[in-house]
């Protein structure tokens, strides 16, 4: 059974700090992995995708790298601003379409 | 914009009372999901509609149900919802001819009296 898990929890950060949030999970056998953005009772907002024979991903101040053999993925945000506040989830599609979850990075990035 | 609607935003109901929560799409996806997410915690996958073949995942308790009439709209009903029940309800959509990305709406929050 896939176990996906993020590292950590939370973390507080002063605004400007480049940062790195980490998601390893346990299968290698992925389609791909999203990386999510969710605010306080709202829903998700994708951010980046990749593909299982992709390395990496790039959107503006963020950069998602994918290392499927160590089932390891970290998601970079340069240049922090107290708008990047939220909670940070990682998932894997694996087989039908089914996304299996991380529980989240809570980041808070203060003024 | 193309997106994923979800109705309501928020949905007050009593122990015991059905609901229907609503979502539609105008991403002409042919897979549409749902997820419940409780506080502090992960999405977890109710079931998902690949076109309209209804797929469950084997925890789902069968208080959950849900409709597909058509390609733009998915509904969840919950038959008799206890104080448990009370959590904020995710749609999403996916194309497996894509890269598979799964969209997601704004949520419904569901809070059981």
């Amino acid at each position: 059974k896939q176990e996906v898990t993020q590292i950590p929890a939370a973390l507080s950060v002063p605004e400007g700090e480049n940062l790195v949030l980490n998601c390893s999970f346990t299968d290698s056998a992925i389609y791909n992995l999203q990386w999510f953005r969710q605010d306080p009772g709202k829903g998700l907002t994708s951010l980046l995708l990749i593909q299982s024979s992709q390395r990496e991903q790039t959107s503006g101040r963020l950069n998602a790298s994918l290392d499927k053999s160590s089932g390891r993925s970290t998601l970079y945000i340069a240049a922090s601003q107290p708008g990047d506040s939220a909670t940070y989830l990682c998932a894997v599609t694996q087989g039908a379409q089914k996304l299996v979850f991380g529980q989240g990075t809570r980041l808070t990035i203060n003024p | 914009d193309a997106m994923v609607i979800q109705n309501p935003r928020y949905q007050v109901t009593q122990f015991g009372k059905p609901v229907t929560l609503s979502c539609s799409q105008t991403l002409n996806h042919n897979v549409m999901y749902w997820y419940q997410q409780k506080s502090s915690q992960a999405p977890k996958l109710l079931f998902h509609y690949y076109d309209k073949d209804f797929n469950n995942e084997a925890d789902t308790p069968d208080n959950f149900q849900s409709r597909r009439p058509n390609t733009s709209f998915c509904f969840l009903d919950i038959r008799s919802p206890g104080l448990g029940d009370a959590a904020m309800y995710l749609c999403a959509t996916s194309s497996p001819s894509g890269r598979n990305e799964q969209f997601f709406g704004p949520g419904t929050r569901l809070t059981v009296l």
